[in-house]
């Protein structure tokens, strides 16, 4: 079956410290990976999305980035984090046949 | 390019009282349309999609959502809601076809179910 793995569930960092989540798919080739970052109050912002390995998009220019090493995995990073980072990040897949989005349980980032 | 409009940000309604999300959206192609739902700290959940077909669509769970085309609509809508319904409520369409198809969500509705 296909699930999407997120972690870790809960960060606190502080300012200025690096950022690392990870996202893995299984049970699906080839998917399109998204980030996307709820913050509070707000809907749903799309920070990057990939086709393929090594084809990352950015929506929004900010301090954080994406990778994609693996055919199933997406990395969002960043070497300095800022207060305004603070916020849940989503992870999502689709493939062309199921036309919607599976989205992964959340990453609840707050930076001090 | 697409957008989606969700009027109501915040929805509060008795136990077992009828709910309708209000979902709007704007396209100058054809799109599928979904409505997601959202429990505390947790990820996105499908909760029903149109694709084709008849334009009332159902979920598991009681809530059903109508496609109007003229209107370019997809209302959510639940005959008697439950505690269990409170979650955040987010409507999106995606288009049909194209190189570049991704979701736009609307900014969600908030569903509080008041005992």
């Amino acid at each position: 079956s296909q699930t999407i793995h997120q972690w870790p569930a809960t960060l606190v960092q502080p300012v200025g410290s690096p950022l690392s989540l990870e996202c893995t798919v299984e049970g699906t080739s080839n998917p399109n990976l998204y980030w996307y970052r709820q913050a509070a109050g707000r809907g749903l912002q799309l920070l990057f999305y990939s086709v393929g390995i090594g084809q990352i998009s950015s929506e929004v220019p900010q301090n954080l980035s994406a990778s994609r090493p693996q055919d199933r995995q997406f990395i969002l990073s960043s070497k300095k984090l800022l207060l305004s980072d603070s916020g849940f990040y989503l992870c999502a897949w689709s493939v062309i046949q199921n036309y919607g989005y599976t989205f992964g349980s959340g990453t609840r980032l707050t930076v001090v | 390019a697409q957008s989606v409009t969700q009027l109501d940000s915040q929805v509060p309604v008795f136990e077992e009282a009828p709910v309708e999300l209000r979902c709007n959206y704007s396209s100058s192609v054809s799109v599928y349309l979904f409505w997601y739902v959202q429990y505390p700290n947790q990820g996105l959940q499908l909760l029903l999609k149109y694709l084709s077909g008849s334009t009332l669509v159902e979920s598991i769970n009681g809530f059903e959502a109508e496609f109007n085309k003229s209107q370019t609509s997809f209302h959510l809508r639940k005959p008697s809601v439950h505690i269990s319904d409170t979650a955040e409520y987010f409507c999106a369409v995606i288009p049909i076809s194209g190189s570049a198809r991704q979701l736009t969500f609307g900014s969600g509705t908030q569903l509080t179910v008041l005992p």
